[in-house]
Parts: C-alpha cells; structure tokens; sequence
C-alpha cells in the first residue's frame, strides 16, 4: 500500500469554485512539500510545511499540515484555468533524510 | 534561478544503447541526491539514492545494473539507463538537498528537484 495517499485522485471543478486536496501520510511526516506538475515537465514548488499547525499561504493557494493526524490539506480559493495540472505532496518519512516520497497525485481540471 | 541542472531534457534512443542522464548542483555542493521516476499518469516514484564517493542506495525493485548511477563529484550525479528498452521509456528527475547544516533561506526551500528528462526507447 501506498504510504503517502492522496485524494481526490482527479477533480474537474467549475472556474470561481474552492477545492480542497488531502495528502495523508501512514507514517510520521517530517517535512511535507507540495507541488504542481504536468506530466513530462518539472515541478513547480508551491509550499513546504515543517510544523505541526503550520498553515501557508501563496496567492489564492493555502496548504495546512496536521501532524497528528499525520496529514495536509491543500486548498485552492476561486479556481482558475491556470491551476489546472497534476499536485503532488512530498513528505520526508525519514526524518531529515531529504529522501522524499511522493503521494499518487491529484489531477485537476478547472473549466472555463 | 534553477539550483538543480538536468541534462538532457528529452532523449530518443534505440533499443539496446544507452542513455546517461546528468543531474548537477550549480552552487551548491550536494552530498546526496535522488533519482525519480515517473509513469504516465502516476506519481514519482522514487529510485535510488546517490551518495558522492559511495556507491547509491536502490529502492526495491530497482534493477541496479539496469540503472547505474554515480555520484563522482559533489556537483554531478549521472543515471545511466543501461541496454534500454521501450519499457524503460519514462519521466526521469533528480533532486538534491542543501546540505545539512547550510542555510537555504536564499534558497525558498531545502530541496530542489532538476526538469526532468523525458527518455523514449525505440
């Protein structure tokens, strides 16, 4: 199984919606990195939770981790086209290690 | 800027050669670095761990004479995808960490990951 999950797999969500994605982890989370990818091509860093609580914030995205419950949340206010694409969570499981996992992916389509 | 070089983006090979793929720090030294792969439509799936001066770390699965991987200067890290076959056509990407001890603050994160090379075996 996989130790890193996320959901949902995919969401196709109206232009202006919120959206919410979770990543939960089967091990303690040291460190969890979301990004945004299309298939082929790079990541593009959105935000790195260290903390239990700890909450970020970048334009119109915010991402939370929950350390308890071993597991982060990524929320996207008033969906654009352009967010449209692949998230992934990363989550070092080894404490410092820097040795990152990723979660099955979330695929998001917003229409127009 | 980029802090992670991957080279090549793209390559097309045929069957039976092989391919190498380079992965550099460009100013910063990386101990270690991470070899991912990535299928259509799923994840990245973590490789193998290259350590500089030692031989790399396999995850399950991973055939280690399939994918070679060396780590010969604290700046370079090269996979090479050995006798390739279609199947071994993928999305293959890096990553390195700034070192322990080293401040990343100019960095935004500790990690950073190269843009990946797209390989296609005829």
């Amino acid at each position: 199984s996989q130790e890193l999950e996320q959901s949902p797999q995919s969401l196709i969500v109206q232009e202006g919606k919120n959206l919410t994605i979770n990543c939960t982890s089967s091990k303690t989370l040291y460190g969890l990195y979301w990004y945004k990818q299309k298939y082929g091509e790079g990541l593009i860093f959105l935000m790195m939770l260290q903390k239990g609580g700890e909450e970020k914030s970048h334009e119109k995205i915010t991402a939370k981790l929950d350390e308890k419950k071993q597991q982060s949340s990524l929320h996207i206010t008033a969906s654009q086209p352009s967010h449209a694409g692949i998230y992934l969570c990363g989550a070092d499981l080894t404490s410092g290690t820097y040795k990152y996992i990723f979660g099955t992916g979330t695929r998001l389509k917003v229409l127009a | 800027g980029a802090v992670v070089s991957q080279h090549p983006s793209w390559v097309i090979c045929k069957s039976g050669t092989s391919v190498k793929i380079e992965c550099r720090s460009l100013d910063f030294q990386a101990t270690t670095m991470f070899w991912y792969r990535q299928f259509p439509k799923q994840s990245l799936m973590l490789m193998a761990t290259s350590n500089e001066g030692s031989k790399a770390t396999y995850e399950q699965g991973v055939e280690k004479d399939k994918f070679l991987i060396n780590h010969a200067s604290l700046t370079l890290s090269t996979l090479t995808v050995t006798s390739a076959h279609p199947e071994d056509s993928s999305f293959y990407i890096c990553s390195a960490p700034i070192p322990l001890g080293q401040s990343w603050s100019s960095y935004n994160s500790p990690l950073h990951f190269g843009n990946g090379t797209r390989l296609t075996v005829t």
